[in-house]
């Protein structure tokens, strides 16, 4: 069976503080796929980033960075220096090879305070 | 147009109510998701087309909910019968091709069931 795990269900940051959301999955798939999706008040799901399975690099796009390691299963994600327009609630998911659902986690609502 | 379009973005139904929920996809894109938030969770899948052709409905949760897309591009979900656990937010999402990339989400449309 696939999983997501987000532990965190809340954070709260100062402006300026450096934030890491975790995300643990399983899955038996030996080729898969795993995205962040960020979930402002508006309700839509902006897409982040999309990793697969043999791309164990770490990305860094601006003030944010994805940290993948297959040995723990995880695939943790960075804002540096947050601000304010950060704050929503972030969905790390998980999608199999060949397959379309994707499985997310409960999302981590994070808060930062100006 | 630029995104996936969903209507209404709010709804309220009475318990037995039948609603019928529209999705926009991005023009062009074969794949179309259905997925349901219910409050403080991640989305969970319903149901997925290629093109017109529903191939996964497996996560519909009772006969009374349907969804279609028969032209391949706008799609309806329609919930009979409407019952309180129906009330969530349900997202639809597109993607370009049939596996493995990342889908576009909507904004949803909040249904609530008095």
């Amino acid at each position: 069976a696939q999983k997501v795990t987000q532990a965190q269900t809340e954070i709260s940051v100062v402006e300026k503080e450096d934030v890491t959301l975790d995300c643990v999955y399983e899955t038996r798939d030996t080729t898969y796929y795993l995205f962040w999706y960020k979930q402002p008040p508006s309700g839509e799901l902006v897409f982040l980033i999309r990793r697969n399975s043999f791309d164990e690099q770490n990305e860094i796009s601006g003030r944010y960075s994805w940290n993948f390691q297959k040995s723990t299963s995880s695939f943790n994600f960075t804002i540096t220096a947050s601000q304010v327009v950060d704050s929503a609630v972030y969905f790390c998911a998980l999608s199999g090879s060949g397959t379309y659902k994707y499985i997310f986690g409960t999302g981590t609502r994070l808060k930062v305070l100006a | 147009g630029a995104g996936v379009s969903q209507s209404p973005r709010y709804k309220v139904a009475k318990r037995g109510q039948d609603v019928a929920l529209r999705c926009d996809p991005i023009s062009g894109h074969v794949s179309l998701f259905w997925y349901q938030q219910a409050l403080g969770q991640g989305p969970e899948f319903l149901t997925y087309f290629q093109n017109e052709a529903q191939l996964d409905k497996s996560g519909l949760p009772s006969d009374r909910f349907f969804a279609e897309r028969p032209e391949g591009s706008v799609s309806t979900l329609k919930i009979q019968r409407t019952q309180q656990e129906d009330s969530a937010v349900y997202l639809c999402a597109s993607s370009p091709g049939w596996r493995d990339g990342e889908a576009f989400f909507g904004q949803g449309t909040r249904l609530t069931v008095v």
